[in-house]
């Protein structure tokens, strides 16, 4: 039983390159989470969901894609990188409030 | 939507002391309030929640305590060792949507 797995662990990438997160849950949660974290400024909501083939917008979207084709994994996707994305990136799963979090993707973005 | 204050930002203690870490919430209809720690370079662990229908849980030395009236909970830690030395985070949530609104974190330095 591996939890919230997260793939990749570290990324650099130059500003206008595209990359996809993957998160990968075998708890059969039925939700979903992508946060950010930057420094003093806690863990921000990017894109959840609900359930398998939903998706919705959190506290700060802008510029990043989710999908959820499998109810295991959630995508998060940058169509285009830009220096303010430089983040630590969580997924989180829950089946009701309890959510447990992924180790973390740090990417850098140059 | 939900917004949560977390005060302070940071927080020093002797080993064997004390510390009190406290939130604000702003939505009525949060009614569970977790609290996160994170040690460097790790992912947030949950060490102790709460919900809205009870007024304080203790486990072991954390215990938390929460005010709906005032909408705001806490968390305190006795008898600190340097192990829980980490960064704190509160949130909340509304069983409606979900949804994790965190604080932005206090830093826990217990001195030995």
């Amino acid at each position: 039983n591996a939890g919230v797995t997260q793939t990749p662990k570290f990324r650099v990438l130059k500003t206008g390159q595209s990359m996809t997160l993957l998160c990968a849950q075998d708890m059969n949660h039925e939700y979903m989470y992508w946060y950010r974290q930057d420094p003093g400024m806690g863990l921000r909501l990017i894109h959840y969901s609900v359930g398998e083939g939903t998706t919705a917008k959190g506290e700060v979207p802008d510029g990043y894609n989710v999908s959820r084709l499998k109810k295991q994994n959630f995508l998060l996707g940058l169509e285009s990188a830009a220096p303010s994305q430089t983040s630590v990136y969580f997924c989180a799963s829950s089946y009701s409030e309890e959510q447990y979090f992924g180790p973390g993707t740090r990417l850098t973005v140059t | 939507g939900e917004n949560v204050e977390q005060h302070p930002s940071t927080l020093s203690v002797q080993e064997g002391d004390s510390a009190v870490i406290k939130c604000t919430y702003s939505d009525s209809a949060s009614n569970y309030f977790p609290w996160y720690k994170q040690e460097l370079g790790k992912r947030p662990q949950l060490i102790i929640d709460i919900r809205s229908n009870v007024g304080e849980k203790k486990d072991q030395r954390i215990a938390v305590t929460l005010n709906k009236t005032a909408k705001h909970f806490s968390l305190h830690i006795t008898e600190t060792q340097p192990e829980d030395s980490a960064v704190y985070f509160c949130a909340a949530m509304s069983s409606s949507n979900y949804k994790l609104t965190f604080g932005k974190g206090t830093l826990l330095t217990v001195n030995p």
